[in-house]
């Protein structure tokens, strides 16, 4: 199975700040076979269902806005948020979907100061 | 709009059985389409269960779910089950279907099943 670890867990940030997530990965997330990395981020809102934010390491989900942006390697991951809006607090999980059984990060918090 | 829509969550015993129904609506080529049941624990992070190809041939399990729990589809009713056997207190969770295939691109809004005594 693979591993995803997220840091931090918690992420106090003060509005319009910049803000970053990391995920590392116990595997690479890189199919040879296409070239893709199979690494996706998700967002959940209080009381929320999750949400779709970034897909296959950099693609924006539609709707998504352009201050979030994600990047990385095979193994190394990075969601950031140029400037942070109060709407976007809530649990951010990465996720790979290379191999089953898919597997989540444990989630970061991220909350307004 | 896509729409995704849990039910059959309850309250349950140990060692019970549940069926989960997850109804989609909202956009077409529904067959084209695999689904995913990710599960939520009380204050936890999110644990993915089983996911279901197009026509139902391939099928995808957590270890844990594996004996226990079975996905289906019927795609002329536009719906996938898990029936979940053999409930255990650790299976209490908010269960959400989501569409896949890809990416989980949209999630319904869940239903919660807590097993206990």
């Amino acid at each position: 199975e693979i591993v995803l670890t997220q840091t931090p867990l918690s992420l106090p940030v003060t509005p319009g700040e910049p803000a970053s997530i990391s995920c590392r990965s116990s595997q690479s997330l890189l199919d040879p076979d296409d070239g893709k990395t199979y690494l996706d981020w998700y967002l959940q809102k209080p009381g929320q269902s999750p949400q779709l934010l970034v897909y296959t390491l950099s693609y924006r989900a539609s709707g998504v806005p352009d201050r979030f942006s994600a990047s990385g390697s095979a193994t190394d991951f990075t969601l950031k948020i140029n400037r942070v809006e109060a709407e976007d607090v809530g649990l951010y999980y990465c996720a790979q979907r290379l191999r089953f059984p898919y597997t989540f990060g444990q989630g970061t918090k991220l909350e307004i100061k | 709009q896509v729409q995704l829509v849990e039910s059959g969550g309850g309250v349950v015993q140990p060692g019970a059985s549940l069926r989960l129904s997850c109804a989609a609506s909202g956009f077409t080529l529904f067959n084209k389409y695999g689904i995913h049941w990710v599960r939520q624990a009380p204050g936890k992070g999110l644990e993915w269960v089983s996911f279901i190809l197009f026509e139902g041939s391939n099928r995808f399990y957590a270890d844990y779910a594996k004996g226990r729990f079975i996905i289906s589809r019927d795609n002329p009713k536009r719906t996938v089950y898990l029936q979940m056997n053999s409930l255990r207190v650790e299976d209490t969770a908010v269960y959400y279907c989501a569409r896949g295939g890809g990416p989980l691109d949209h999630w319904g809004r869940g239903t919660l099943v807590t097993v206990s005594s």
